[in-house]
């Protein structure tokens, strides 16, 4: 089984800090993605990468920034932490772009 | 742009039917899918459906009619660990191979 592994459940930061969400997969996947979950607004897509050093935006970028130096980590960057980026973070993997797997997710506050 | 379209709630009884509707504007089309998440938990890939008709899988099946841009899935046999929320998803044709996704549909099952 595919494994995607984020690699912190629950975060607490201040605001202005740099945050790091990193997120590793075991099973050569080329495709990676990062979105956030709030209530109310389902699943947005914040970056994603088909390749390695490849990126690219997705609905939400602002306030985001991404690494991907090996296949298998994506690291989710927030650059100077806001209240407003208080959310679940949801790293994922995918071979051929229909069925994903998905990480346990990183519950983030930012205060 | 794309949007998905899906009911915010959905209650039922064990061993019940019931049906979860996915209505979708997308300005390319590479199928459906749908993914499960339970309370606290990453999503998990359900079943994809890339041509008209419907696909079961055990208690589970999704149907697709891309004239009508719409999809459903279908529980049978609800039980209580079928409460979740359910989201159904398709490709941005925009972004690669990432995923749009509904905001979801929250499923209850009671005794």
């Amino acid at each position: 089984d595919v494994k995607v592994t984020q690699s912190s459940r629950y975060l607490v930061k201040r605001t202005g800090e740099k945050v790091f969400l990193e997120c590793v997969q075991d099973m050569d996947h080329e495709n990676m993605f990062w979105y956030r979950q709030d209530p109310g607004l389902g699943l947005r897509l914040i970056y994603f990468s088909y390749d390695v050093k490849m990126k690219e935006k997705g609905d939400i970028p602002e306030g985001y920034s991404v690494s991907r130096e090996k296949k298998e980590r994506f690291s989710l960057i927030l650059e100077s932490a806001s209240t407003n980026q208080t959310s679940m973070y949801l790293c994922a993997s995918s071979f051929t772009g229909y069925g994903y797997t998905f990480g346990s997710g990183t519950r983030l506050t930012v205060v | 742009g794309q949007s998905l379209e899906q009911p915010s709630e959905v209650t039922a009884v064990e061993g019940a039917i019931v049906q979860i509707n996915c209505t979708y504007q997308t300005s390319g089309f590479y199928g459906l899918s749908w993914y499960q998440q339970h309370d606290g938990g990453a999503p998990t890939f359900l079943s994809y459906n890339g041509l008209d008709g419907l696909e079961e899988t055990g208690r589970f099946s999704s149907f697709l009619s891309r004239s009508d841009s719409y999809g459903y899935l279908l529980l049978q046999e609800l039980q209580m660990k079928d409460s979740a929320s359910y989201f159904c998803a398709v490709r941005d044709p925009q972004a690669g191979t990432a995923l749009i996704f509904g905001k979801g549909t929250t499923l209850s099952v009671s005794s």
